[in-house]
């Protein structure tokens, strides 16, 4: 089992709704990521955060908001989504960030009618 | 040119077989090289991990990467139904390197019983 844990694990929205994504890790990691990820392409990196604080935003359009409460959490808040928005969103954790070694969560399969 | 490269396959091998899966790669900064194996619907679960050039073993798992040549390989001994996946090669680092994962387009397994 995964040590990153995700909630929802499936969430369909509609495009007016506000939703949040949750994440959580109890592994000691110091650098959280957001990534996105459509049906048979890799994941895309959305937000990493070092150290609680946000150190990459891959012009993530403002619909998509993060938030990383503590360092065992993160947050991503979701708000008039649109139909192509529809994704596995996969939190993932790192020991520090800048060392490449990922550790991913099983996602929440997101849906916007 | 996609700064990481993969065959998207699919590749389909007999039981026991051994299975060769491949990337390369432009960016000669990559420092760190990361496999991972991915089921449907699933979130990425890493496989191998290696920093700089050399092997690694890990059960029937073996990774080489070879910096002079920019390429990247995993190997599956004994392949097993089990293994019937998407693999990813993953890689990050350089001078800048903020952890930011450049993936391969991801190379779908399966083993036939």
């Amino acid at each position: 089992d995964t040590e990153v844990t995700q909630t929802p694990k499936h969430l369909v929205m509609g495009m007016t709704n506000k939703k949040s994504l949750k994440c959580e890790q109890h592994m000691g990691h110091r650098a959280m990521y957001w990534y996105k990820q459509k049906a048979k392409k890799p994941p895309e990196l959305m937000f990493v955060y070092s150290y609680e604080k946000l150190s990459i935003n891959e012009s993530v359009p403002s619909r998509f908001s993060p938030e990383c409460p503590n360092s065992s959490l993160l947050n991503l808040h979701l708000h008039a989504l649109q139909p192509e928005d529809s994704a596995l969103y996969l939190c993932a954790s790192s020991q520090r960030g800048g060392d490449g070694e990922l550790f991913f969560g099983e996602g929440s399969r997101l849906t916007v009618l | 040119q996609k700064e990481v490269e993969q065959d998207p396959g699919p590749l389909s091998v007999p039981e026991g077989a051994i299975v060769s899966l491949n990337c390369t790669y432009s960016n000669s900064a990559f420092q760190y090289f990361m496999w991972y194996r991915q089921y449907s619907r699933k979130g990425p679960e890493l496989l191998m991990y290696t920093y700089s050039s050399g092997n690694k073993e890990d059960g029937r798992f073996t990774a080489q990467v070879d910096k002079s040549s920019k390429y990247i390989s995993l190997f599956i001994r004994d392949s097993q139904p089990s293994d019937s996946a998407t693999y990813l090669c993953a890689m990050s680092g350089g001078s800048s390197n903020t952890g930011k994962l450049i993936f391969g387009q991801g190379t779908t397994l399966q083993v036939k019983p």
